[in-house]
């Protein structure tokens, strides 16, 4: 199984600022095959970005995603208000599918 | 608009049984695969299964394995999670997820308490 470990836990940053979320895997991820998820409170995930770096319909520019392997980020190159939440990374390329613990990005 | 709606979540006595569908609109359904993902309360998300286009592979988490059973009517676009023997431990909103289309349900929540 891989292990998924996103860093930092928690992320306070004011709105304008630029996020910057780790996600690490203890094994290479099949094909790059990995995804990001934001989740606000009460509400459904929301698919950001899948494999690697590929936006989801309709997500911001100000969203991207990087890296191979083991190594994976999820940039916010400058934070609205709307994007405090918890953000997972998912590897999806080999069985058992897993998740990292998340990151919560909150208001400095 | 591509969407994924999920049903069938509610209140079950511990070994009970439920069966929660994940109805798909608005893209090529049978041939992508489906996961079922869950959130306990105020935890994180976690993998439980999935589906191939034409249901001859499937995955189980460890965790579910003897007691969950996924199925899929692509005649239907529906997914289908059948749970029995549950758990306290089952308590959790339950997502499907297309990782392909980019989307995810907004859950149904499942309650395993006497």
């Amino acid at each position: 199984e891989i292990v998924l470990t996103q860093s930092p836990g928690t992320l306070s940053l004011s709105p304008g600022e630029r996020a910057t979320l780790s996600c690490r895997a203890s094994q290479s991820v099949t094909n790059n095959y990995l995804a990001w998820y934001q989740q606000e409170p009460g509400q459904a995930p929301r698919f950001l970005i899948h494999g690697a770096s590929s936006r989801a319909t309709g997500i911001p520019d100000r969203f991207s995603g990087s890296g191979s392997g083991t190594d994976f980020t999820l940039t916010i190159s400058r934070l609205e208000p709307e994007d405090f939440a918890v953000y997972y990374c998912q590897q999806y390329g080999s069985a058992p599918l897993t998740f990292g613990g998340g990151t919560k990005v909150e208001i400095k | 608009e591509v969407q994924l709606v999920e049903s069938g979540g509610g209140l079950v006595q511990p070994g009970g049984s439920l069966r929660l569908s994940c109805a798909a609109s608005g893209f090529t359904f049978n041939g992508h695969w489906i996961n079922w993902v869950r959130q306990p309360p105020g935890k994180g998300l976690v993998w439980v299964s999935r589906i191939n286009g034409d249901g001859s592979i499937i995955t189980y988490a460890d965790s579910v394995k003897g007691r969950f059973t996924i199925s899929r009517d692509n005649a239907k676009n529906t997914v289908y999670l059948q749970m029995n023997g549950l758990r306290a431990e089952d308590t959790a909103v339950y997502y499907c997820i297309s990782i392909l289309e980019a989307v995810c349900g907004r859950g149904t929540t499942v309650t395993v308490s006497s």
